[in-house]
C-alpha cells in the first residue's frame, strides 16, 4: 500500500515570497492532517480536514495560512506571505480511524 | 490544556544496554496514547497505541506500557538501527481532537 506522498521534498524561499505544499493522502483515508515540526520540537497541529470539510484550524495563523482539500483526497497548504519564524518541516498525515500515518514531510527555510 | 511531557531529551547506550523512555501526560480524558519512531529527515513513523491504564504492547525489542499518568517505552538489548527520535503523543477523548504531542527522546546507540 503506497504511503502519504508530499512535495516538494525541500523548499528554500526569501521571506515575504509565498509557497505551496501538496500532499496526497493514503487512498481511503477520510481524514488529513498538516503538522509543523520545528527543529528539536513534537510536531504541531495546523488544521484537520475531515473528507473535504475543516475540523480543527484553530492553530492555523490564517493571516498567512491557508489550507484546501481537493474533493476529499489531495491537499494544498499555502503560506504568503512567509516570516523567517515559518521555516521549519510541514508533515501531512492521513488516517482511517484513530492511527495517524505521516508522508516524509516538506522542509522549508525562509531566508 | 493538554500537555506531554518525555523524558529523557536524549539518551546514549551501548548496544545491548536496556532502558527506558519516559512519556508523562496531562490530558481531558484519554481517548489513546501513541508512540511513534522518527528518523532524521523522515516523517514520523507508527509504533503503538495504548487505550487503558495496564495496557502493554510489543514489537520486537520495543515493549510500550501506559499508567494513568505516564507511559514508558522499553527498550531490550537495543541496536545501532534502532537510534532514532521516539516521540510520544496524547489523543483526548472528548470529540474529533488533534494529536498533542512531546518534544521526543533522541536515542542514541553505539556498537
Amino acid at each position: 500500500e503506497a504511503g502519504v506522498a508530499q512535495s516538494p521534498r525541500y523548499k528554500i524561499i526569501e521571506k515575504r515570497q509565498s509557497v505551496a505544499f501538496w500532499c496526497n493522502p493514503i487512498s481511503g483515508h477520510a481524514t488529513l492532517y498538516w503538522y509543523q515540526q520545528i527543529l528539536g520540537q513534537g510536531p504541531k497541529l495546523l488544521i484537520q480536514f475531515q473528507n473535504n470539510g475543516v475540523v480543527d484550524d484553530s492553530q492555523l495563523p490564517k493571516d498567512r495560512f491557508s489550507a484546501e482539500r481537493l474533493k476529499g483526497v489531495d491537499s494544498t497548504l499555502k503560506i504568503q506571505p512567509a516570516k523567517l519564524e515559518d521555516s521549519a518541516v510541514y508533515l501531512c498525515a492521513s488516517s482511517p480511524a484513530e492511527t495517524q500515518y505521516f508522508g516524509p514531510g516538506t522542509r522549508l527555510l525562509v531566508l | 490544556e493538554d500537555q506531554v511531557t518525555q523524558s529523557p531529551e536524549a539518551l546514549r547506550l551501548q548496544e545491548g544496554e536496556s532502558s527506558s523512555l519516559n512519556c508523562s501526560y496531562t490530558v481531558s480524558g484519554l481517548r489513546g496514547l501513541f508512540w511513534y519512531r522518527q528518523d532524521p529527515g523522515k516523517g514520523p513513523e507508527f509504533l503503538f497505541t495504548l487505550y487503558s491504564a495496564g495496557e502493554e504492547k510489543e514489537k520486537e525489542r520495543l515493549k510500550a506500557t501506559l499508567t494513568k499518568k505516564e507511559s514508558f517505552l522499553h527498550i531490550t538489548a537495543p541496536k545501532p538501527e534502532d537510534s532514532a527520535t521516539y516521540l510520544c503523543a496524547v489523543q483526548a477523548r472528548s470529540g474529533n481532537t488533534p494529536l498533542v504531542f512531546g518534544k521526543g527522546t533522541r536515542l542514541s546507540v553505539i556498537a
